[in-house]
């Protein structure tokens, strides 16, 4: 596709559900990143994947946060028993080399999935 | 990674140009400075950036000072949909730039 495609677009979970984020990159893309942004601040690091490759997990808060990229195209983001503190949008980004590349031929982030957990 | 320091918000008059401070005292000699913005509802778009010298492209001017410690972006002619959240990067090379360290950024509100 054009862009980065993210979905759900919004998501709302009960406190102790799972979900599951999707993120479509550019097709051929072979870095995908995932990016936490709570309220009024600026997005996090979660985790990075080289083609299906997961290079990087270092900023997932916890063991209940798990990102997959099976066949190094589409990624999942899942949240296991949500808690309140997850509410965030989070943020998907895609770039054509390994490990983002330079300048505007770099990351191209998608819009987002918003989740509340109420 | 290197910290940098932006004002939290700022307003600039549309047609005018809006300069954009940052701080980044402790930059070192390989890392870049990356300017993204963000508009409501989107994410993070690249904007400009650079290593030691001034430069401009069809969206800003980034103007860096010799001693690295800070850098200007400007935005030449501020229109309405320049209101956005701008952030200010250092970013190494190589690997341990893989990922971008988002700080707070600047709220800028372009005004009729």
């Amino acid at each position: 596709g054009a862009g980065v495609s993210q979905s759900p677009r919004y998501k709302v979970a009960k406190r102790g559900q799972d979900v599951a984020l999707r993120c479509d990159p550019i097709s051929g893309h072979v870095s995908l990143f995932w990016y936490q942004q709570a309220l009024g601040q600026g997005p996090e690091f979660l985790t990075y994947f080289q083609n299906e490759a997961q290079l990087d997990k270092s900023g997932l808060p916890s063991d209940r946060f798990f990102a997959e990229r099976p066949e190094g195209s589409v990624s999942t983001l899942k949240i296991q028993r949500t808690q309140q503190e997850d509410s965030a949008v989070y943020l998907c980004a895609s770039s054509l080399v390994v490990g983002g590349g330079q300048g505007a031929g770099g990351y191209t982030f998608g819009s987002g999935t918003r989740l509340t957990v109420v | 990674d290197a910290k940098t320091t932006q004002p939290p918000s700022m307003d600039c008059a549309e047609g005018r140009a809006a300069n954009l401070p940052c701080n980044h005292s402790t930059i070192s000699g390989n890392e870049y400075v990356y300017w993204y913005r963000q508009i409501h509802s989107q994410g993070p778009q690249y904007i400009i950036h650079g290593l030691k010298n001034n430069e401009t492209n069809e969206m800003a001017s980034l103007i860096i000072t010799e001693d690295r410690k800070s850098s200007t972006l400007i935005l030449p002619h501020a229109t309405l949909r320049d209101t956005a959240v701008y952030y200010c990067i250092v970013r190494p090379r190589g690997a341990a730039g893989n990922k971008l360290t988002f700080g707070g950024g600047t709220r800028v509100l372009v005004k009729p």
